[in-house]
């Protein structure tokens, strides 16, 4: 079955940088598109990044837009969020979620992992 | 392109049916026949329950429908049970220049 355990969350000062990791099971990983939605506390979901199947097209929400890195090694079956001078409105948990294209675009879902950004 | 209009909190008694509403416009909702819904128990990973307006993806209950009128769409729950309080999030597509963006989210809660 399907599966998505992101990593790389935790507690970092506002400017610092962290690198979140989504390993993905289950599926063709080089054969689909992912994205990074997260969810601010008490807040909805909100769309982050999305990257092509073979890594060659980025998109970014433009409040992350040259902050933030969306990238995967498909040999390693492996997506990642490079996070950089991070803001305490960036404090969220972050999902990784698989895309099945226009039809059904966000087919599946990881846990998430918690990024709180404070001094 | 702003989030579509969910109501914040929708409730109803166990057996009941509920319906929770996502707004749109002529360029998202009314547009294309692409809105799925989102099903987000707090602290679990979000499931999708709709896709393309009114498609169940398979395992999920036909206690959940969708359905489309104009620019608003409506994700039914039947035969309410305790499982079903979660938040749910619409989306739908709005053109290949246009990212992503979801529904403001609701709160069902069953009494």
């Amino acid at each position: 079955q399907v599966q998505l355990a992101e990593s790389g969350g935790g507690v970092v000062q506002p400017g610092k940088s962290l690198r979140l990791s989504c390993e993905a099971s289950g599926f063709i990983f080089r054969s689909y598109a992912m994205h990074w939605v997260r969810q601010a506390p008490g807040k909805g979901l909100e769309w982050v990044a999305l990257i092509s199947y073979d890594g060659s097209n980025t998109y970014y929400e433009d409040s992350v837009k040259g902050r933030f890195t969306i990238s995967r090694d498909n040999s390693k079956k492996t997506l990642y969020l490079q996070m950089n001078s991070l803001r305490p409105a960036d404090t969220a948990v972050y999902y990784c979620v698989r895309t099945s294209g226009r039809e059904v675009p966000f087919d599946f879902w990881g846990q998430g992992t918690l990024v709180t950004v404070s001094s | 392109q702003s989030a579509l209009t969910q109501p914040a909190s929708v409730s109803g008694a166990p057996g009941q049916s509920i319906t929770i509403s996502c707004t749109g416009t002529t360029s998202d909702v009314g547009r294309y026949n692409l809105v799925s819904w989102y099903q987000h128990h707090p602290g679990k990973a979000p499931k999708i329950i709709i896709f393309e307006d009114n498609k169940r993806p398979s395992g999920v209950s036909n206690r959940f429908s969708g359905s489309k009128s104009g620019n608003t769409a409506s994700l039914t729950i039947s035969g309410l049970q305790a499982e079903d309080e979660a938040d749910y999030y619409c989306y739908s597509y709005a053109g290949s220049s246009t990212f992503y963006v979801f529904g403001s989210g609701t709160k069902v809660t069953v009494l």
